[in-house]
């Protein structure tokens, strides 16, 4: 049974570029969420997918954008990166209605620099 | 609005010994509350939940919490510590506004750190 799946691992980027990254949620689950864990932090709710829409927002500018598409994966795209960016961005995954158990499901995340 | 704080920055147990992680919540209604685990660099952990029933809630790798309505306190808890359980852990809440579900807000974490 295939757990949550984030690519890349690392990656490193220059202020000002555009980064996308990606999530593969636990079979069987239906949404995704993401949330950024800057360094020392708890991580915080950037937004949350369920089929194809975006279903809540946290407090994060428009730079942060998402997508999922039908087979349930998603993508995280950040534009313009500020060195405030640099941040772990954790993936989670969770199933919606009767099934939904309440816990989310997290990848190992994205480990993203901003030079 | 919904919240969790972690009065405690780092907590040092000696292996064997009993080990507490505090968390007290702030919610509005019934709290939806969660541990997860952070080993270095990597994503967290689930170890249990609190949604209704018994106020001792017994999770993985043989750590338990206890609810405590009256000091809206939620502690992580058990009884003999091992190294391997040195890690970040996080208490975390379910926000029930919006239109996200399993939304959690996390407290800012507490580093265990288990001496030999």
């Amino acid at each position: 049974d295939a757990g949550v799946t984030q690519s890349p691992t690392h990656l490193i980027k220059t202020r000002g570029q555009q980064v996308t990254l990606r999530c593969s949620p636990k079979s069987g689950h239906d949404t995704v969420s993401w949330y950024q864990q800057a360094l020392g932090q708890g991580p915080q709710f950037i937004f949350q997918y369920y089929e194809e829409e975006e279903r809540q927002r946290g407090n994060f500018p428009d730079r942060f954008s998402g997508h999922q598409f039908p087979n349930y994966s998603s993508e995280l795209n950040v534009n313009a990166l500020l060195l405030g960016d640099s941040a772990l961005y954790l993936c989670a995954s969770s199933r919606q209605g009767a099934a939904n158990t309440g816990e989310l499901f997290f990848g190992e995340g994205s480990r993203l620099t901003v030079l | 609005a919904q919240s969790v704080a972690q009065p405690e920055d780092q907590v040092n147990v000696a292996e064997g010994n009993p080990l507490t992680v505090k968390c007290t919540y702030s919610v509005s209604g019934n709290p939806y509350l969660f541990w997860y685990v952070q080993y270095p660099n990597r994503g967290l952990q689930f170890l249990l939940k609190y949604i209704t029933g018994d106020n001792l809630v017994k999770g993985s790798y043989g750590f338990e919490a206890e609810f405590n309505k009256s000091q809206t306190s939620f502690h992580l808890k058990k009884p003999s510590a091992l190294v391997s359980d040195s890690a970040l852990y996080f208490c975390a809440v379910r926000d029930l506004k919006g239109g996200a579900t399993n939304k959690l807000i996390f407290g800012t974490g507490t580093l265990l750190a288990v001496q030999p």
